[in-house]
Parts: structure tokens; sequence; C-alpha cells
């Protein structure tokens, strides 16, 4: 069965910083691959999402993410975080049998 | 808001009973997925239906059990409540049955005593 790792239990980035959470997956062949944010008290939302085609995707609110199949990563950046970024952010995966698993979870704090 | 609701919002309730807990989907989603998300064991796939029909599988204990109504809703039964349940309970609707996006209730928080 596919499982996902992220190795960052929690980040911190400035205000207008860089930012670039890791996700690395296990699957045998080709997966569905995800990012969901999770702010304090709501659900998930979908960030972004890769299938096929292009390895880098776009998302939402100025994410994206690139699969790199040689390392068995899609990390998930974006050029400036703001403020309203600050939330939890999982990484999923996804294969032919329709069972997604989530990683842990990568906590964000963004200081002013 | 993701259109999709859950209720209760909050649920208090002693070991060894049981509850039910439910899912109003996205107006034309055929899709429901159960997740669970607890801090030990973080967010977990339960079950998805669609259409009425068990679709797939993934870590759901047999004291649990699911389905999907003819009008789409969907109810998730836990019984003989153990100390461990505790947690919140997501439902998720989308609009196909393979990898569509999933959209997100606020959850259900079930408090175990």
């Amino acid at each position: 069965a596919q499982s996902v790792t992220q190795p960052d239990i929690h980040i911190t980035v400035s205000e207008g910083a860089s930012l670039e959470l890791r996700c690395n997956y296990s699957y045998g062949a080709t997966p569905y691959l995800f990012w969901y944010v999770q702010s304090p008290g709501q659900g998930l939302q979908l960030l972004l999402k890769y299938f096929s085609g292009d390895t880098l995707v776009q998302g939402i609110k100025g994410f994206e993410a690139e699969f790199k199949r040689s390392q068995s990563s899609f990390n998930l950046r974006k050029p400036s975080v703001h403020w309203s970024d600050a939330a939890e952010y999982f990484c999923a995966v996804g294969g032919n049998n329709n069972d997604m698993r989530f990683g842990a979870g990568t906590r964000l704090t963004v200081k002013p | 808001d993701s259109g999709v609701t859950q209720t209760p919002k909050h649920l208090i309730t002693a070991t060894g009973q049981r509850v039910t807990l439910r899912c109003s989907p996205r107006s034309g989603d055929l899709s429901v997925y159960w997740y669970q998300q607890s801090l030990d064991q973080g967010l977990q796939f339960l079950i998805q239906y669609y259409n009425g029909e068990e679709r797939a599988k993934g870590n759901i204990l047999e004291r649990f059990s699911a389905q999907q109504f003819p009008d789409l809703h969907s109810e998730l039964n836990l019984s003989s409540l153990e100390l461990g349940d505790s947690a919140l309970y997501f439902c998720a609707s989308s609009a196909q049955g393979d990898y569509n996006e999933q959209f997100f209730g606020p959850g259900t928080r079930l408090t175990v005593l």
C-alpha cells in the first residue's frame, strides 16, 4: 500500500520569505499526489494535485509543487509567505484502490 | 464554506455507547468519504461510498460502519465506543468516484469519556 512521509513536523518562516514543505511518498506505480491545507477548526482544503503530465503543478493561493519521480518527492513551495498561510499542511498519496493516505502534517508558523 | 455539512458539531458520550454521525455532501456530488483525525494516528481514510455503494475501504474498524442513502447523505455509525475513538471525524464529497477534488466538511468532534 502507498504511504507518505512529511519529515518536518513544524516549520517557522518569516512573512515574505520563501517556503518549501517536504513530502516523500512510497508507491509502486505512478501515484496520485495532493496537498491539502487545514486552518484551525476547519476542514481540509485542496491546494493542488498531480495526476500526470507536467511535473510542476500550480495551485491556489500562490502555491506550487513539483513531482520528482527519481526522488519520490512532491514538495510544496511558495515564493513569498503571507501571515494568512499559517496552518497545517498535509501531503497525500492515492493509488489505484481509491484509498488515500495522508502524511502526518507540517504545521507552519509565520513570523511577522 | 465547502458546501459539505456535518452534524453534530460536537458529541460527548461514554465508553460502550453507540453514536451516529451524519454528512450531507455538496449538491450533485455522488461520492462521500469518511476520515478520522486524531493526535496519535493522524488523518486516516476510513471508507468511501459512491452513489450508494461502498467503493473503497481504509482503516475502518469492525465496530464502525457507514452507509449512503438514496438522497446521497451518509451516516457513520460507531459502536462499542472506546476512549481511543475520541477524534475529529471528517466527511468529504466529490463529484465522481476517483480522486476528483474532495471537499471537506467542518468535522464532528467526538469525545468518549
